[in-house]
């Protein structure tokens, strides 16, 4: 099975720009988590959606927003962005929920100018 | 609150010797726990989990953990150390109280030198 992608892979964008991360899941798994890393803060919890419902929310700015569409795939929107904005935004992708291990994609590395 | 401590930034350990990554957690329910590695400009990784049943967990890479609630830890092992194992290691947390949101530690760079 191919495993999670994410496109792009890296993106320049300035202040106040906003921005869209796609995330495709390994087939078959219905549950989407989106995750900010950066070496201040480690791995932040953004979201996690299942049957394109929103199921949990991290403490982000309403700025940050995502959906999932019926196929399982998931985009990631980051509007009128900021320097502190700049991470790797990794998606991870897991059969249900609960238990299950979560795989994660390569991460979109975003940079702020 | 859930809650994940990694109380080492760095591990420092010879090939061949024995590592350990330490892990500790606080949940109010009961916790699935979780070790992930990442290697530079990559993804992480799974490397084994805790749901239930026996206390010693093995995963990939010969990479094993030991659950102990009545410490609330999840220490990451292995036997003997490879230079190829030196990366960052997450452990993480999720529990039904916490709407089973994952919750990651700061992360561990373990260094193997040959």
């Amino acid at each position: 099975k191919a495993g999670v992608t994410q496109t792009p892979r890296y993106l320049i964008k300035t202040r106040g720009q906003q921005v869209t991360l796609s995330c495709s899941p390994i087939s078959g798994h219905r549950s989407v988590s989106w995750y900010q890393q950066t070496p201040g803060q480690g791995l932040q919890f953004l979201f996690e959606y299942f049957s394109e419902t929103q199921r949990n929310k991290g403490n982000f700015p309403g700025r940050f927003s995502g959906r999932q569409f019926s196929n399982s795939r998931s985009e990631m929107n980051v509007s009128t962005l900021e320097l502190g904005d700049s991470a790797l935004y990794l998606c991870a992708s897991s059969l249900w929920m609960d238990q299950e291990t979560q795989y994660f994609g390569p991460g979109t590395r975003l940079l702020v100018l | 609150a859930q809650s994940v401590a990694q109380p080492e930034d760095q591990v420092n350990v010879a090939e061949g010797n024995p590592l350990t990554v330490k892990c500790t957690y606080s949940v109010s329910g009961n916790p699935y726990l979780f070790w992930y590695v990442q290697y530079p400009n990559r993804g992480l990784q799974f490397l084994l989990k805790y749901i239930t049943g026996d206390n010693l967990v093995k995963g990939s890479y010969g990479f094993e953990a030991e659950f102990n609630k009545s410490q609330t830890s999840f220490h990451l092992k292995k036997p003997s150390a490879l230079v190829s194992d030196s990366a960052l290691y997450f452990c993480a947390v999720r529990d039904e109280t916490g709407g089973f949101k994952t919750i990651f530690g700061a992360g561990t760079r373990l260094f193997v030198k040959a």
